[in-house]
């Protein structure tokens, strides 16, 4: 069967901090991998989603960056985060069949 | 944009009644998938329904593919406390990889 991991489960970081976030999926190939943030009590906001290896379509222009070094791992990154960077960050993946599964989530708090 | 609503944005219950809720678009969608979030958690799949017209049930959850394509439902029986959290209504967008989500309702059911 499929899982997804995300890590670290909740991270606090300064205002300027870089930020690294992972995601790795198991028990499936080639799998659409995506990004979203969700602030407290709001909907999901896709940010970033990727298609193979090394491909990368971002959604919303901001000071993040995804990369996908690995066909089952997909990476979110900053280099100086913002307090509006906080939020609850879902990695998620799809296959054919078009369903969607997504991670545990990364509670992250900028202060 | 395709956009996604959902109604009712929230509602409280009683433990034992059944909950029906929905979710529209302006444009057609060729699936319709429908989420459970629990507070501090990554959504989890609960229904996916595949064929206009399609009634599809995962214990006391039943959720149906609207005729026209543009809609779907959601219905919980005799609810229980656990069925408290957000439910989210998504689907694929024509042509591309990327998942539209509705705006969530939040259920809570008083015991």
């Amino acid at each position: 069967s499929q899982t997804i991991h995300q890590w670290p489960a909740t991270l606090v970081q300064p205002v300027g901090s870089p930020l690294s976030l992972e995601c790795t999926v198991e028990g499936t190939s080639n799998p659409n991998l995506y990004w979203y943030r969700q602030a407290a009590g709001r909907g999901l906001q896709l940010l970033f989603y990727s298609v193979g290896i090394g491909q990368i379509s971002s959604e919303v222009p901001q000071n993040l960056s995804a990369s996908r070094p690995q066909d089952r791992q997909f990476i979110l990154s900053s280099k100086k985060l913002l307090l509006s960077d906080s939020g609850f960050y879902l990695c998620a993946w799809s296959g054919d069949s078009y369903e969607q599964y997504f991670g545990p989530g990364t509670r992250l708090t900028v202060t | 944009g395709q956009q996604l609503n959902q109604s009712p944005q929230s509602m409280f219950i009683q433990e034992g009644e059944d909950v029906s809720m929905n979710c529209t678009s302006s444009s057609i969608f060729n699936t319709w998938l429908w989420y459970k979030q629990d507070p501090g958690e990554g959504p989890v799949l609960l229904i996916a329904l595949y064929k206009a017209g399609e009634l599809t049930s995962n214990g006391r959850l039943t959720a149906q593919f609207g005729i026209t394509r543009k809609d779907s439902f959601l219905n919980i029986s005799a609810s229980i406390p656990s069925d408290v959290g957000i439910y989210f209504c998504a689907g694929p967008t024509s042509g591309t990889y990327k998942y539209i989500f509705g705006t969530g309702t939040r259920l809570k059911v008083l015991a």
